[in-house]
């Protein structure tokens, strides 16, 4: 069956601009995470959601930030005002969610996102 | 912030040749999980051993868990050239809400492996 899918692959803005990076989780996984990887570094985490509803923002850096999944499927990270430091990919991942179990996660390609 | 690192940095190895990658955290952990980064892409999940487990394998993959060392290693036997990438270790922490599905990873810095043919 399909992945995860991220698109953009690639998006190049100017500082200042808005962004905005949709996921497409596989269908019928409830949890749905965002990370952010800098280069050369370990992903971090930025937010989760579980079905429509964001229960974890704990890793947004900031209130620049903001992700939504209103119908618990697709999901959008929105970046306002970029700056230089939001440069990084970002990377989306879903896992079934059905009770608190071990489970992996499966990962998108990512959004390669360059702030200019 | 990463919950710990991992050592070496990169590794470059023979073809053939087995490669050890060692990965050390700082909490107490539900679960820790071993991930494969090739160039460009996103991540692929290997294994996933419980704190209660202390060795687990699968294929040509083995990861032992030493959680009164907080550490954890990852062995690829005869290692191929379709090996080379990076991998992450990934930690669940023990004391996250329980949260249905709210399985948090934590990433290490990551293991640059290289296997030349």
């Amino acid at each position: 069956g399909a992945g995860v899918s991220q698109s953009p692959r690639y998006k190049v803005a100017k500082r200042g601009q808005d962004v905005a990076l949709r996921c497409d989780p596989i269908s019928g996984h409830v949890s749905l995470f965002w990370y952010q990887q800098a280069l050369g570094q370990g992903p971090e985490f930025l937010t989760y959601f579980q079905n429509e509803a964001q229960l974890d923002k704990s890793g947004l850096p900031s209130d620049r930030f903001f992700a939504e999944r209103p119908e618990g499927s697709v999901s959008t990270l929105k970046i306002q005002r970029t700056q230089q430091e939001d440069s990084a990919v970002y990377l989306c991942a879903s896992s079934l969610g059905r009770g608190y179990s071990n489970q992996p996660q499966h990962f998108g390609d990512g959004t390669r996102l360059s702030i200019l | 912030s990463q919950q710990g690192e991992e050592d070496p940095q990169a590794l470059s190895i023979q073809e053939g040749e087995n490669a050890t990658m060692n990965c050390s955290y700082k909490t107490s952990i539900n679960n820790l999980q071993w991930y494969r980064q090739n160039s460009g892409r996103g991540l692929v999940h290997l294994i996933l051993i419980r704190s209660n487990e202390r060795e687990k394998h699968s294929g040509r993959l083995r990861v032992t868990l030493d959680t009164s060392k907080k550490s954890s290693s990852l062995l690829i036997t005869a290692s191929r050239a379709a090996d080379t990438a990076s991998y992450f270790c990934a930690t669940v922490k023990i004391r996250q809400p329980i949260i249905q599905g709210a399985q948090k990873l934590v990433f290490g810095q990551g293991t640059r492996l290289t296997i030349n043919p």
